[in-house]
């Protein structure tokens, strides 16, 4: 059973530039999550989605937004970039509807901003 | 509102010794669930345990065992003659029953077990 995959593993973005991360969730998982990852700030919620609804959304600029698709599969795109987006972003995908259930995770995409 | 603490932000161990990472956590909530997780250096987070809120029984798996205490509000992860694979960051992590749309994270503990 494959787990859950993001791509790409590693990107290099310029300030100002957008960038889209994609993460496939497990193969019958319908809820899907994204969090940030820098040294300073730890593991920040970003956002969750179930069946193509986003649910709920952390404390982030609007430049941070993300969508998924009826395939279960997530993007998550950051607009106008900045320095300080970069970091690791991990996805996890659950079975179920709620996050109180063991979450797999993805290896990450570390986007790196100059 | 939610808050789980790591107070321990690096641990140095030589191996075979026993260490123990500390979590304190709050919650509002009188249901929830609380969890580890282990992330290796290749950055996945990989899935330890969970605990919800009415089980207090400590839980012991091979060389890992939780202590687990409401009173003091604390979910300790205890690993017991430490090896150098057991090197990687960990994360104690809080959802509520109510607001089962998110986890809360600890900022980490990141644990060296030394050959």
């Amino acid at each position: 059973k494959a787990g859950v995959t993001q791509t790409p593993r590693y990107l290099i973005k310029t300030r100002g530039q957008q960038v889209t991360l994609s993460c496939s969730p497990i193969s019958g998982h319908r809820s899907v999550s994204w969090y940030q990852q820098t040294p300073g700030q730890g593991l920040q919620f970003l956002f969750e989605y179930f069946s193509e609804t986003q649910r709920n959304k952390g404390n982030f600029p609007g430049r941070f937004s993300g969508r998924q698709f009826s395939n279960s599969r997530s993007e998550m795109n950051v607009s106008t970039l900045e320095l300080g987006d970069s970091a690791l972003y991990l996805c996890a995908s659950t079975r179920g509807r709620d996050m109180n259930t063991e979450a797999f995770f993805g290896q990450g995409t570390r986007l790196t901003v100059v | 509102a939610q808050k789980v603490t790591q107070a321990q932000t690096e641990i140095s161990v030589v191996e075979k010794e026993d260490v123990t990472l500390d979590c304190v956590y709050e919650t509002r909530d009188t249901t929830y669930y609380l969890f580890w997780y282990k992330q290796p250096p290749s950055g996945e987070l990989v899935f330890l345990i969970r605990r919800n809120s009415f089980d207090e029984q400590n839980e012991i798996s091979g060389r890992y065992s939780w202590n687990f205490q409401k009173s003091t509000s604390s979910f300790n992860f205890t690993i017991t003659a430490s090896q150098v694979v057991d090197s990687a960051v960990y994360f104690c992590a809080l959802s509520e029953e109510r607001r089962d749309d998110k986890i809360i994270f600890g900022k980490g503990t990141r644990l060296h077990i030394l050959p």
